[in-house]
């Protein structure tokens, strides 16, 4: 089975950096993702680590450790709209699509 | 290119009933997948079809199926509702044939038992 976890509640300041982590335990592994959902509305895909390391896009980033069973999700100059919350999600890889979420992390951005 | 798409975006139900939500994915998408979302367990995997064969299953009774059409719209039916179905359900679609594609989620249908 699956077992992620991450922290519950976040804060940080616009302007600043802030890395939210996730640890998982998984018998098997085809890729981490990382999802933002906004209070009411959808989620929507952020990143995803298939190999161990750094990818980046933007303001995001996202890095992979599988011998750590640790990912983490780095969002620099924050904004306002950044508040949400942000989901750690790993696809089993006995799984086709599915995939198995953390229960996320609520970030708020503060002026 | 028009996302994912459910009706509808709330219901209202009586403990007991049953309910059908409905789900169209993205066009060219042929794998669709439910969730289902509450407080206190995040996002849980319901099911995945694809083809319209379910090729995926997550750990919820047998009150919860669905089905997928040849055009890739997927329906979910739970049966005898209880208070504890009161969730967002979810439904994600992705482009198969890449092993490490992400998932659209559309808006969500809001179910509440009373």
């Amino acid at each position: 089975g699956q077992n992620i976890d991450q922290p519950t509640e976040m804060t940080a300041t616009e302007g600043a950096i802030v890395q939210i982590n996730c640890t998982y335990q998984t018998s098997g592994f085809n890729g981490l993702f990382w999802y933002q959902q906004h209070a009411g509305e959808a989620p929507t895909f952020l990143s995803y680590n298939v190999l161990d390391g750094l990818e980046e896009k933007g303001r995001f980033s996202s890095f992979l450790s599988r011998s750590k069973g640790y990912s983490y999700l780095l969002l620099k100059e924050l904004q306002m709209k950044d508040s949400a919350s942000y989901l750690c999600a790993v696809r089993p890889n006995t799984g086709f699509q599915k995939l198995v979420f953390g229960t996320g992390t609520r970030l708020l951005v503060s002026p | 290119k028009a996302g994912v798409t459910q009706t509808p975006r709330y219901l209202i139900k009586t403990r007991g009933q049953q309910v059908t939500l409905s789900c169209s994915p993205i066009s060219g998408h042929r794998s669709v997948s439910w969730y289902q979302q509450t407080p206190g367990q995040g996002l849980q995997f319901l099911f995945e079809y694809f083809s319209e064969t379910q090729r995926n299953k997550g750990n919820f009774p047998g009150r919860f199926s669905g089905r997928q059409f040849s055009n890739s719209r997927s329906e979910m039916n739970v049966s005898t509702l209880e208070l504890g179905d009161s969730a967002l359900y979810l439904c994600a679609s992705s482009l198969e044939g890449r092993l490490y594609s992400e998932q659209y989620f559309g808006p969500g249908t809001r179910l509440t038992v009373t």
